[in-house]
């Protein structure tokens, strides 16, 4: 079963723009991930924010959670044609029998136009 | 380290035949999680080991599929019979047992079912 959902589904962006996407999730969790899927590839980790954090840098990415609204979001500043690619955040379930269990969002296709 | 590697990166298979997928996750990891990607369904979760023991199995589709993992170099995913509807990429990811921390994925067995 999907733990989060993402949103939008798609994002169409010029390049230098800011994209944001976004993730709800349900259940308890020790950390909230980000990763990056190019078209027919394997999955690639981005960013990985702690439940007791609210802010994460790394280069041109910012990460937010917020756990009492089970929400995260991932803005990418200056966007290049390079980023164009699915992203797709995911949670590590914090207790009971399915510890460390890893699930993932249905993902946000990001199109960066040159 | 190379790596989590998975064989084959294809598979074309007639319906009814037996299918088995292998996977070495990374040295050293603890957790090995088996995952299928369709349009439909998204990337979902099937199965996960800690230490090469099933920890959850719930999204195993049916009674078809079975996940094995003899030790901790190896795993596999096995579709007896297999349907036209098993068609997917199939991608197994490992991770170390300290919980705030990423998983590798492997680039993935693309299964068609004909």
């Amino acid at each position: 079963s999907q733990q989060g959902e993402e949103d939008p589904q798609a994002l169409s962006i010029q390049e230098g723009e800011n994209a944001t996407m976004n993730c709800s999730y349900k259940t308890s969790i020790n950390n909230l991930q980000w990763y990056r899927q190019n078209s027919g590839r394997g999955l690639v980790h981005l960013i990985l924010i702690r439940s007791n954090e609210r802010e994460k840098h790394s280069g041109r990415l910012r990460v937010t959670l917020d756990t009492s609204k089970k929400s995260s979001s991932l803005l990418i500043t200056a966007s290049r044609a390079a980023d164009t690619a699915s992203y797709f955040c995911a949670t590590s379930n914090a207790g009971g029998t399915s510890y460390g269990k890893l699930t993932f969002g249905q993902g946000t296709i990001l199109t960066v136009h040159p | 380290d190379a790596g989590v590697i998975q064989s084959p990166r294809h598979e074309v298979t007639e319906m009814g035949q037996e299918v088995t997928l292998r996977c070495k996750p990374i040295s050293g990891h603890d957790y090995l999680f088996w995952y299928r990607q369709t349009m439909m369904r998204g990337l979902e979760l099937l199965i996960y080991f800690n230490n090469n023991v099933p920890i959850d199995d719930s999204g195993m589709p049916e009674d078809r599929f079975s996940a094995k993992m003899p030790n901790a170099s190896f795993s596999t995913l096995k579709i007896q019979p297999s349907e036209p509807r098993d068609s997917a990429v199939y991608f197994c990811a490992s991770r170390p047992l300290v919980v705030n921390t990423e998983a590798f994925f492997g680039q993935g067995t693309r299964l068609t079912v004909v």
